[in-house]
Order: structure tokens, then C-alpha cells, then sequence
């Protein structure tokens, strides 16, 4: 079964840090690329960060650059996000997702997982 | 202020057709590129509904039908039914801002 499963989620102060890690099963992973996608509370999709399949090529929401960064190791079939300097308007669901179609720019989102809930609260 | 505007609320009767629009400019829809579509039941995590405008993964009733021209798109549900309560979105690409957008979403209320 194809699927995807984010961790590290939790309680953190202003400022603070965390890794989220999002561990993929039943694709190959090097083949595809990669994004996190969150959900403030009652609010819509945001797209925070995507990464290529070869891990070369990154690119992130305005709201996060310089703050959040992404990684993957093909080798553990295994997606991360660093989050630093974290703000109460980065409290969110995040979802790891796979992503899928040719060309790049017409990418869908076509696996996502239960989400991981990050709250940044003093 | 999300790129692509979508309604915040549809609502019909169970049996009905409803359909969601998805508005988004030139350097976005209008420029050619695919829009997809997800629905997120309550409390889940958003499924792929449509892909490439118009093609349902393995699974999607063919209730669900999505549709594109010029700068909008459009997402249908026939026969509606009460488990059809959800939040929708739509995403594209824009060339301006080089990545993926979301639409606002749009709750579906099955009267």
C-alpha cells in the first residue's frame, strides 16, 4: 500500500525549533517529488515546502523562507522539515505529500498523510 | 487572499448536482496548466478527487467530473449524497509565483 506517515509534531514556545519527519512506504520514493502542505486551525491549504526527487531543487512558501528548511533521504525513504524561529501563525496540521504528474508544473498532490499537528504557543 | 478563488459555500438537496467554480488569471489556469481537485471530509486528511482537469483516480465515483476553460475551472457533483459533505479545493500552478497553488476551499452542505 502506498502511503506516507509524518511524525514529530508537538508543543513548542515562540522561537523554538522541531523536525518533522514523514516516513514513505510502497513507492519509490527517489522517483518523486515531495512538498508539505499545512492547515492553520478552520483555515485552507498552504503550500510551505516541496523538494525534487534527486533532493537538488527546494522551494518554499514566502511565510517560511529563511525559517524552514526541507530535506530528503532517498536512501531511508524518509522526508523532514526543520522549522526554526517558530511563530504562532505556523500552528497547523502538516501534511507530508507525494507528488506525481508530467510536467513538473502540472504536479498533482495524489498521496497525503494523517497529518502531524505543530502548535507554537508560550 | 488566495490565488485562485473559489465560493465559500455550495449546498443542494440529496439527488442534486452541484457545482463548484475554481477562478484563477493568466499566470495560473489561464496559462494551460492542470487544475486537480481534493476533498477533505471532516476531520481527515485531503484526498485527490480529479487530476489533469478532468480524470478520476481509481476509486472516485464518476459522480465527481472536473472540467477547465480558459482562466476558471469547475468541479461537478451529480447525484449528491449525504457523504458528500466535505471541504473542496482546487490547485494549480503559477508561473508568476514558480510553484502549486490552493484555492480558499469550498464547504459543500448536503441539504
Amino acid at each position: 500500500e502506498v502511503q506516507v506517515l509524518e511524525s514529530g509534531g508537538g508543543l513548542v514556545q515562540p522561537g523554538g525549533s522541531l523536525r518533522l519527519s514523514c516516513a514513505a512506504s510502497g513507492f519509490r520514493f527517489s522517483n518523486f517529488a515531495m512538498s508539505w502542505v499545512r492547515q492553520a486551525p478552520g483555515k485552507g491549504l498552504e503550500l510551505v515546502s516541496g523538494i525534487h526527487d534527486d533532493g537538488l531543487g527546494t522551494y518554499y512558501a514566502d511565510s517560511v523562507k529563511g525559517r524552514f528548511t526541507i530535506s530528503r533521504d532517498n536512501s531511508k525513504d524518509t522526508l523532514f522539515l526543520q522549522m526554526n524561529s517558530l511563530r504562532a501563525e505556523d500552528t497547523a496540521v502538516y501534511y507530508c505529500v507525494k507528488q506525481d504528474g508530467d510536467p513538473y508544473y502540472n504536479y498533482c498532490m495524489d498521496v497525503w498523510g494523517k497529518g502531524t499537528t505543530v502548535t507554537v504557543s508560550s | 487572499q488566495s490565488v485562485l478563488t473559489q465560493p465559500p459555500s455550495v449546498s443542494g438537496a440529496p439527488g442534486q448536482r452541484v457545482t463548484i467554480s475554481c477562478t484563477g488569471n493568466s499566470s495560473n489556469i489561464g496559462a494551460g496548466y492542470d487544475v486537480h481537485w481534493y476533498q477533505q471530509s471532516p476531520g481527515t486528511a485531503p484526498k485527490l478527487l480529479i487530476y489533469g482537469n478532468n480524470n478520476r483516480p481509481s476509486g472516485v465515483p464518476d459522480r465527481f467530473s472536473g472540467s477547465k476553460s480558459g482562466t476558471s475551472a469547475s468541479l461537478a457533483i451529480s447525484d449528491l449524497q449525504a457523504d458528500n459533505e466535505a471541504d473542496y479545493y482546487c490547485q494549480s500552478f503559477d508561473r508568476n509565483l514558480h510553484h502549486w497553488v490552493f484555492g480558499g476551499g469550498t464547504k459543500v452542505t448536503v441539504l
